[in-house]
């Protein structure tokens, strides 16, 4: 069983509308994330949280506000949507910030803006 | 900005042959290094983590980090199909949190029976 889940696993959007990705870890993690993969691009960090702090953005847009409501919950709320939002997001978490744990990924959730 | 590069893009060996999968990195600085893979449709599974020079194993992976070439390559023993999937390497920069790893383009590889 998945022991991080995204919901929903695929998204189709119009554009200038507004969504949001839901990413919930049961591994007992303090640290989730959030990565995206864009067509013909790699993997690229865009949040880091940890104990429900926002640690580290890279992500220069505000339209993309990460949400954590509880410790294993990290979501991701998506506004103005345009089609170069178009990607699969990726939920990731560690057990910590320190550098020798392991991010463990969800399944990501495709999102298509029209 | 740290630069991740994957080669080759696809690589398809026979059933029980050696794959060998190259990751090179520009931030001499880098000081964790991991390979993931991506089935598809299917989330990132870490296969094998290494932190200094030398060779790390992990069932039938091994990673092989050189930092002064600035490589990183990980080594398949035996594949069977099922180890067809897309190959990611991961490299943290020096003093930069674990959450920003940065990540190459993959390789594909392509196990035949």
């Amino acid at each position: 069983d998945p022991k991080i889940i995204q919901k929903p696993k695929y998204l189709v959007a119009v554009t200038g509308s507004e969504k949001i990705l839901i990413c919930e870890q049961y591994l007992g993690h303090n640290a989730m994330y959030w990565y995206r993969q864009s067509a013909k691009k790699p993997l690229e960090f865009m949040f880091s949280y940890s104990y429900q702090k926002l640690m580290d953005n890279q992500t220069a847009s505000s339209r993309f506000q990460p949400q954590s409501s509880k410790k294993n919950h990290l979501d991701l709320q998506i506004t103005a949507l345009k089609p170069d939002d178009s990607a699969t997001y990726f939920c990731a978490s560690s057990q910590d910030r320190h550098s020798g744990n392991t991010l463990y990924f969800g399944e990501g959730s495709r999102l298509i803006v029209v | 900005q740290q630069k991740v590069q994957q080669s080759p893009e696809s690589l398809t060996v026979s059933e029980g042959a050696m794959a060998s999968l190259n990751c090179t990195f520009s931030d001499r600085s880098s000081d964790n290094f991991r390979w993931y893979r991506q089935h598809s449709g299917k989330g990132l599974e870490v296969l094998v983590s290494i932190f200094s020079d030398g060779e790390k194993e992990e069932g039938s992976f091994t990673a092989h980090l050189n930092r002064a070439s600035l490589h990183v390559f990980l080594h398949i023993r035996e594949p069977q199909p099922s180890d067809s999937a897309l190959y990611l390497c991961a490299v943290r920069k020096g003093g930069s949190a674990l959450g920003r790893l940065h990540f190459g383009a993959g390789t594909q590889l392509i196990v035949i029976p």
